[in-house]
């Protein structure tokens, strides 16, 4: 069965430093969304490319955070540098992005600890 | 703006109830689906059952059901006859037609008792 693919699963890094996630959609899905969750709060959305092109980041820290989606396909995010309120839950999402019903699968996540 | 409230931090049913976690909605748009997800511990966020705006009926998927009220702008997730594996969170969600930008509410913290 597809599936959203995201690495590393886990990351503890040290505030300043920098760290990058990274996230393959399922095959065909052209859009594709980067959600954070804070543990015990709903997902929020930080970014959402349809295809190449970024839609929607108006809830994305750009002095910190960047998103890149190059071919499409696959995608990275990054923090630089990382700051102890980034520890989080990092989900990446994919989706048809069209349609009606065109729900949205997520990834496993990468659960981000900032010491 | 979107936006999704769910007023129910925390429910305890015991096990082969039926349970029903609420859900508002508010937006200005006439074309809108409404999604319901569950996160268990391990975090995997999984999809359950969609609701379209349009859609008369109301959604069902196994023991899953969409009781979508329109008018008062309300979308319950009902789960029938509960397992105790259907303890997690549950998240209700909305997206507008055309921008496809997922909205999601706080969630509620299911927990089913033996």
């Amino acid at each position: 069965e597809a599936e959203v693919a995201q690495s590393p699963r886990y990351k503890i890094t040290e505030k300043s430093q920098a760290v990058a996630f990274w996230c393959d959609p399922i095959s065909g899905h052209a859009t594709l969304y980067w959600y954070r969750q804070i543990l015990g709060q709903g997902p929020e959305l930080l970014v959402q490319f349809q295809d190449e092109s970024v839609v929607d980041d108006s809830q994305l820290p750009k002095d910190r955070f960047s998103a890149e989606r190059l071919k499409g396909v696959d995608s990275t995010l990054k923090i630089q540098p990382a700051e102890l309120g980034d520890s989080a839950m990092y989900l990446c999402a994919s989706s048809l992005g069209r349609g009606r019903g065109t729900e949205a699968f997520f990834g496993q996540g990468t659960r981000l600890t900032v010491v | 703006a979107q936006k999704i409230t769910q007023t129910q931090p925390g429910m305890f049913v015991q096990e082969k109830e039926a349970v029903t976690l609420d859900c508002t909605y508010d937006t200005s748009d006439q074309s809108y689906g409404l999604f319901w997800y569950k996160q268990p511990s391990s975090g995997e966020m999984i999809f359950l059952i969609y609701q379209g705006s349009y859609d008369e009926q109301n959604a069902t998927e196994g023991r899953y059901s969409l009781n979508f009220q329109k008018a008062r702008k309300s979308a319950n997730l009902v789960i029938s006859a509960s397992q105790l594996g259907d303890s997690a969170m549950y998240f209700c969600a909305m997206s507008i037609q055309g921008a496809q930008k997922l909205v999601f509410g706080q969630g509620t913290r299911l927990t089913i008792n033996p």
